[in-house]
C-alpha cells in the first residue's frame, strides 16, 4: 500500500499570506504515461471534501488560481498564494496510482 | 447537476452488518468512465477509501477491508449499495459516497460528493 504522509498537522495563517502543505508518498506516483496521480482535497467543517487539484497540478473547475500544486516523484506541495478566510478546513492529499490512499490531513486555520 | 445522497442506519451494534445506500442523479452508472465510490471519515482521523463500482461492472476495494466489504449497483434505480460485515466501534465514521471520473484502472478522481451519513457502532 502506498502511504501518504502530510506535514504539518496544522497551520495557522494570517489572511493575505501564503501557505504551503507538504505531502510525501512512500513510492513514486509518476506513471509511465508521464502523469503524476496526486490529488488535493479540502474539507470544510460540516461539508464533504471538495476537489482542488488533480494530476499533480491541474486546478479543478471553479478552484481559485491562488491554489497551486507542484512536486514530483514522491514529494508534493499544495500552495495557497494568499490565504483567505474561506480557505480554512482540512486539506488532504490522495494518490490513485495503486488503490486509493489519503494523507493524514492538514488543518488550516486563520490567525 | 450531479447529486448523491447516502442513507442507512445511524446506529449499529458490534458484529452486525452495515448496509448503506447511495442514491444519485445527474449521471448514469452505465456511462463509460463513470464510477461511484465510498469513503469514510472516522472522528478525528483521516479520510479512508472503502470501495468503488465502475460503469463496466468492475468493483474495487480497499485491500485492508476487502474481506468485509461488498459493493453492488442497481442502474435502474440509480443506486449503489455498500455492505460491511462484522462492524466494530472503530468503524464509527461519517460515510460518504462520491461520483468518480475514471481515467483508467485506479486512476481518476472524486468530483462530487454526498453530504455523508454518520454511523455509530455501539452496543
Amino acid at each position: 500500500e502506498i502511504v501518504m504522509t502530510q506535514t504539518p498537522l496544522s497551520l495557522a495563517v494570517t489572511p493575505g499570506q501564503p501557505a504551503s502543505i507538504s505531502c510525501k508518498s512512500s513510492q513514486s506516483l509518476l506513471h509511465s504515461d508521464g502523469k503524476t496521480y496526486l490529488y488535493w482535497y479540502l474539507q470544510k467543517t460540516g461539508q464533504p471534501p471538495q476537489l482542488l487539484i488533480y494530476e499533480l497540478s491541474k486546478r479543478f473547475s471553479g478552484v481559485p488560481d491562488r491554489f497551486s500544486g507542484s512536486g514530483s516523484g514522491t514529494d508534493f506541495t499544495l500552495t495557497i498564494s494568499r490565504v483567505e478566510a474561506e480557505d480554512v478546513g482540512v486539506y488532504y492529499c490522495m494518490q490513485s496510482l495503486e488503490s486509493l490512499t489519503f494523507g493524514g490531513g492538514t488543518k488550516v486555520d486563520i490567525k | 447537476q450531479i447529486t448523491l445522497k447516502e442513507s442507512g442506519p445511524t446506529l449499529v451494534k458490534p458484529t452486525q452488518t452495515l448496509t448503506l445506500t447511495c442514491s444519485f442523479s445527474g449521471f448514469a452508472l452505465t456511462t463509460s468512465g463513470v464510477g461511484v465510490g465510498w469513503i469514510r471519515l472516522p472522528p478525528g482521523k483521516a479520510l479512508e477509501f472503502l470501495a468503488m463500482s465502475y460503469w463496466n461492472g468492475d468493483n474495487r476495494y480497499s485491500p485492508s477491508l476487502r474481506s468485509r466489504l461488498t459493493i453492488t449497483k442497481d442502474t435502474s434505480k440509480n443506486q449503489v449499495v455498500l455492505t460491511m460485515t462484522n462492524m466494530d466501534p472503530v468503524d464509527t465514521a461519517t460515510y460518504y459516497c462520491a461520483h468518480r471520473v475514471v481515467i483508467w484502472g485506479w486512476v481518476g478522481y472524486f468530483d462530487s460528493w454526498g453530504q455523508g451519513t454518520l454511523v455509530t457502532v455501539s452496543s
